[in-house]
């Protein structure tokens, strides 16, 4: 059970959309349809914005959205804002009742 | 309303045993679906899973730390504690519970978390 890649960084200009990327194995990401995507923004816990790879919970803007091709999830943000700015993790099942994080990526607005 | 929170020792010294509680009101560990996790994060870097007490008493663990790590129930129903053994400095991070919704898979409310460091 290895942690998902996740590209370091990605930024973008405000009002322009981003894609980040998560990337597992057959064993996880491509096999099951349980990736769930959190943002932290310094010092403070995770907040959920998408589950089951592309459902957003209520409350969440419908500025993030989320898909899956393959082993690879992505989650993007568009329309991108100042507040976006922060921390980025996925999530997914990896089969057994186990759980993997992904390597996290970091969200600069320029 | 579903809140979490962690406690336990701030600091601990190399090989002795941490024990972290997690308090939560708003939800039960009875009904069937949900689950508390545990999750950590080391200074500056990634979120880490460690483990899952699902409801009906079934826990799972991180393989990699699967050896040194036990989740049990408190002293109330409200409350899951995670211990961890043989801790070392690289244990030192903020340790997060949650509240985990099994049949879709995620973490949706988070306590605050409590930084652990790992010192002689």
């Amino acid at each position: 059970q290895s942690a998902l890649t996740q590209p370091a960084s990605v930024s973008g200009s405000p009002g322009q959309s981003i894609t980040i990327s998560c990337t597992g194995t057959s064993s996880d990401v491509g096999t099951y349809n349980l990736v769930s995507w959190y943002q932290q923004h310094p010092g403070k816990a995770p907040k959920l914005r998408i589950y089951e790879g592309s459902k957003r919970p209520s409350g969440v803007s419908n500025r993030f959205s989320g898909s899956k091709s393959g082993n690879t999830a992505s989650l993007t943000i568009s329309g991108l804002q100042a507040e976006d700015e922060a921390d980025y993790y996925c999530c997914s099942y990896a089969g057994s009742s186990l759980w993997v994080f992904g390597g996290g990526t970091k969200v600069t607005v320029l | 309303q579903i809140t979490l929170k962690e406690s336990g020792p701030t600091l601990v010294k190399p090989t002795q045993t941490l024990t972290l509680t997690c308090t939560f009101s708003g939800f039960s560990l009875s009904t069937s679906g949900v689950g508390v996790g545990w999750i950590r994060q080391p200074p500056g870097k990634a979120l880490e899973w460690l483990a899952l007490r699902y409801w009906g008493d079934d826990k799972r663990y991180n393989p990699s730390l699967k050896s040194r790590l036990t989740i049990t129930e408190g002293t109330s129903n409200n409350q899951v504690v995670l211990t961890m053994t043989n801790m070392d400095p690289v244990d030192t991070a903020t340790y997060y519970c949650a509240h985990f919704i099994v049949g879709e898979g995620y973490f949706d409310y988070w306590g605050q978390g409590t930084l652990v460091t790992v010192s002689s």
